[in-house]
């Protein structure tokens, strides 16, 4: 079974501090990406990387950079945290010949 | 990217078919269509995956016309558990897919 996990299910930050959520998968997929969701607003891609130390914008990158150094493990960081940034955090991974993407469980971040 | 367009909700009961349909009047040749399911508080699950005409498995079935425009996620016999929220994606996986919002599916005894 493909396993996917997220380093936290619920964090709390203050405004203004750097996050760090890490996504790990065991099933040696080149891709991976990182989505918020929220709220009537659906699921929407961050960034994603399809290969190590390789990383592409999607739609909305602004105020978040990512880290892949090693095929498993994509990293998520926020340079200083804002309100607005409160979301549902969902890491995702697929194979290159694969067409099904595997989530991990989800870390809810609330900035206060 | 082809975008994609479902009912918001749909209400069922227990023991019931369910249809939801999903248009995406730009698919380009190479795209597949996947559906995805999503419980509250958790990542979405992929359910089907189809090309064209038909595909089932132990969970749903997925109908595409010849021209693939739309396509039908049908659910046979539906339990409380199927309430979710169902997202039909259009694309290829290991590169961007579009979301949207889904259809809020309520299935009630």
């Amino acid at each position: 079974d493909v396993k996917v996990t997220q380093s936290s299910r619920y964090l709390v930050k203050r405004t203004g501090e750097k996050v760090f959520l890490e996504c790990v998968q065991d099933m040696d997929h080149e891709n991976m990406f990182w989505y918020r969701q929220d709220p009537g607003l659906g699921l929407r891609l961050i960034y994603f990387s399809y290969d190590v130390k390789m990383k592409e914008k999607g739609d909305i990158p602004e105020g978040y950079s990512v880290s892949r150094e090693k095929k498993e493990r994509f990293s998520l960081i926020l340079e200083s945290a804002s309100t607005n940034q409160t979301s549902m955090y969902l890491c995702a991974s697929t194979s290159t010949r694969g067409y099904e993407q595997y989530f991990g469980p989800g870390t809810r971040l609330t900035v206060t | 990217l082809a975008k994609t367009t479902q009912p918001i909700s749909m209400d069922s009961y227990e023991g019931q078919e369910v249809n939801i349909t999903c248009s995406h009047n730009n698919i380009a040749t190479n795209d597949y269509i996947t559906w995805y399911q999503q419980f509250p508080s958790q990542g979405p699950r992929f359910i089907i995956q189809g090309y064209k005409t038909k595909v089932t498995n132990e969970v749903a079935s997925l109908f595409i016309p010849a021209d693939r425009k739309s396509s039908t996620l049908s659910l046979p016999r539906v339990s409380l558990s199927d309430t979710a929220v169902y997202y039909c994606l259009v694309g290829t996986g290991f590169q961007k897919l579009v979301f949207g919002t889904g259809t809020r599916l309520l299935v009630s005894p």
